[in-house]
């Protein structure tokens, strides 16, 4: 199985910044990689899938790219909304895994 | 809109069922994931089933223990897991695909929450 590792764990900034959170793959997944972004208390929401396409309605300062092994989830100028815990997820084989997660926390 | 069933509290060795409805889109045309949430913990992916034909693919980590069915004339998916542990406790989520493409989690149900306890 394809594990997924997300860095870093938690990160502490202040809205207005520029994050980019990143994932590595143990082997290529072929640009079939999503981010889901999941607040307490809530299921998870589908930001990015396929590496660098939005999902329905996720606002314009999300954006990802990446190929190969290594992913990133850029959030620009970033809102009070945004603080939450962020996966990643491929889909390239079976099984899909996630990654641990990083957290996204107000400095 | 995918809505689960309510919460539940169940017994070590025993099974729960959970289901998940889906409407607003043609039911046989996307496919099902369910993903379980133990308490502040991670996304852990169980299995996934096509709404088309009932095919599945389970994470090896719960084969054996583990169904997921399809009833298109109601639109509901089911997953049921058997000999339940302590370990089990966590929020079940079905979570149908974004796309025809398999894989991409698009629309998730609110999670339901399973508890084992003696």
């Amino acid at each position: 199985e394809i594990v997924l590792t997300q860095s870093p764990d938690t990160l502490s900034l202040s809205p207005g910044e520029r994050v980019t959170l990143s994932c590595r793959a143990s082997q290529s997944v072929f640009g079939y990689l999503a981010w889901y972004q999941q607040k307490p208390g809530q299921a998870p929401r589908l930001l990015i899938y396929d590496a660098s396409n939005r999902a329905t309605g996720i606002p314009a300062r999300f954006s990802g790219r990446g190929s190969g092994t290594e992913y990133t989830l850029t959030i620009s100028n970033l809102e009070p909304e945004d603080f939450a815990v962020y996966f990643c997820q491929h889909r390239s084989s079976w099984p899909i895994t996630f990654g641990q997660g990083t957290r996204l926390e107000i400095k | 809109q995918v809505v689960q069933s309510g919460a539940e509290v169940k017994k070590p060795g025993a099974s729960v069922k959970v289901s998940c409805k889906t409407s607003g889109d043609i039911f046989t045309k996307f496919g099902i994931s369910w993903v379980r949430q133990a308490p502040g913990q991670g996304l852990e992916w169980m299995g996934w089933i096509s709404t088309y034909n009932g095919d599945t693919n389970y994470a090896q980590s719960f084969q054996g223990r583990v169904s997921m069915t399809i009833d298109a004339s109601t639109e509901t998916a089911y997953m049921e897991l058997t000999s339940l542990t302590s370990d089990d406790t966590a929020f079940y989520y079905c979570a149908r695909d974004y796309t025809i493409i398999r894989g991409i989690l698009g629309y998730w149900g609110q999670g339901t929450l399973v508890t084992v306890s003696s």
